[in-house]
């Protein structure tokens, strides 16, 4: 059973940028699967936000690609991910998974319990 | 970007009846869609891939059915831990979730 855990505040300030890792146990995370964040706000539907591979390969939502960071640190298990210019409307449960993929990036099998990250001042 | 639209929003069922959430997709996805069930203050949990391929763990009760753009989730008879929020997901073409269907008690 693979365990994923998401970390890092949960308040952020407009404008600055938003920070959180997961952390993954019982598997590692180099062992050939993609590692991604998705995000859901208060009572709405899921937002995939993008994706990394071990050896730090990205594919990002196009609609936050700007904005977006994910990176990966494969000695400590983990994965990260930076949104930057954040706004109230990044207020969201942020949940990091792992993922399947084959020709493209499929499905999620594994998540995490999420975060709420609150975005105000 | 495709756009997945579920319907209806909110289901009534009763414990032992049978369930069936839609989820129409914009354009092909061919059998790229996955469902996923949702518990308040869980994760989703992933219930079928490849629009009819149960995964690990998940019991017979639940199907999947549909291609292209017509997809069907069918819980056969409801049990009181199948009150959730289900989201279907295509991933031929980036990944796009649709809105989400709550089943409730009736």
């Amino acid at each position: 059973q693979v365990q994923l855990q998401e970390s890092g505040p949960g308040l952020v300030q407009p404008s600055e940028t938003l920070s959180l890792t997961c952390t993954v146990s019982t598997s590692s995370i180099s062992s050939g699967y993609y590692w991604a964040w998705i995000r859901q706000p208060p009572g709405q539907g899921l937002e995939w936000i993008g994706s990394v591979f071990h050896n730090g390969g990205t594919y990002y939502n196009p609609s936050l690609k700007s904005r977006v960071t994910i990176s990966v640190d494969t000695s400590k298990d983990q994965f990260s991910l930076k949104l930057s210019s954040v706004t109230v409307a990044d207020t969201a449960v942020y949940f990091c998974a792992r993922q399947i993929f084959g020709t493209t990036l499929f499905y999620f099998d594994y998540w995490g319990q999420g975060t709420l990250v609150t975005v105000s001042s | 970007e495709i756009v997945m639209t579920q319907s209806p929003a909110t289901l009534s069922v009763s414990p032992g009846e049978r369930a069936s959430v839609a989820c129409r997709a914009s354009q092909s996805v061919g059998s790229n869609l996955a469902w996923y069930q949702q518990k308040p203050g869980q994760a989703p949990r992933l219930l079928i891939y490849g629009a009819s391929t149960r995964a690990t763990g998940i019991p017979a009760r639940f199907s999947g059915s549909g291609s292209g753009t017509e997809f069907t989730l069918t819980i056969s008879s409801l049990q009181s831990e199948d009150f959730a929020v289900y989201f279907c997901q295509q991933y031929i073409s980036w990944l796009t979730f649709g809105g989400g269907t709550k089943v409730e008690i009736k």
